[in-house]
């Protein structure tokens, strides 16, 4: 069964900080995986995109790689600041058109 | 705005009535996505249209739902007798569909569904 898992479930950080968010699939042979930003009682933002060729994506303070070997994707945030908070969402193409998403790390960083 | 547009952003209903729910994607995308997303899940796929055609469908899209895309613009998302499980975020999605290439999902706001 093809699943996308993102670890940890939620995650609080002082501002400032550099951190890693985490996302795994079980199943390598996907077409391109893409980072979401939720805001509570929002639709998605786009973050970054990664096709299946590339390892890394960069985009600000944020950067995206991806290892299908490990079926691994990270997604870094540099210099963390409070308006970073919300819910980061990993979604997986495999075959066909629909994303697969992970349930999502919720983000806090505090003043 | 050129971004993704849903109407409603919020909908109240009566267990047991109908709703439509309206996705206008960015005027170039040819690929269009309806998803449902509820507390503390990720969203999970109902259904694709590439332009006009509706080419791919998620087992959730039960009898009771349907979605249009006439003339390959905006779509429509039809629940007929709601239940209270049909409970979401109802969310939208297009893409510019290329040969050999996937290109990025872009969502919208969202419709909050409540069913009483």
């Amino acid at each position: 069964k093809q699943e996308v898992t993102q670890i940890p479930a939620a995650l609080s950080v002082p501002e400032g900080e550099n951190l890693v968010l985490n996302c795994s699939f079980t199943d390598s042979a996907i077409y391109n995986l893409q980072w979401f930003r939720q805001d509570p009682g929002k639709g998605l933002t786009s973050l970054l995109l990664i096709q299946s060729s590339q390892r890394e994506q960069t985009s600000g303070r944020l950067n995206a790689s991806l290892d299908k070997s490990s079926g691994r994707s990270t997604l870094y945030i540099a210099a963390s600041q409070p308006g970073d908070s919300a819910t980061y969402l990993c979604a997986v193409r495999w075959s066909g058109y629909a994303l697969n998403f992970g349930k999502g790390t919720s983000l806090l960083v505090t003043p | 705005d050129t971004g993704v547009s849903q109407n409603p952003r919020h909908k109240i209903t009566k267990r047991g009535q109908n709703v439509t729910f309206r996705c206008d994607p960015i005027s170039e995308h040819n690929r269009l996505y309806w998803y449902r997303q509820t507390l503390g899940q990720g969203p999970e796929f109902l259904t694709y249209f590439q332009n006009e055609a509706q080419l791919e469908k998620s087992r959730l899209l039960s009898d009771r739902f349907s979605a249009e895309r006439p003339k390959g613009s905006f779509s429509t998302l039809e629940i007929q007798r709601t239940e209270q499980g049909d409970s979401a975020m109802y969310l939208c999605a297009s893409s510019l569909g290329r040969v050999l290439m996937n290109t990025e999902a872009f969502f919208g706001q969202g419709t909050r569904l409540t069913v009483v």
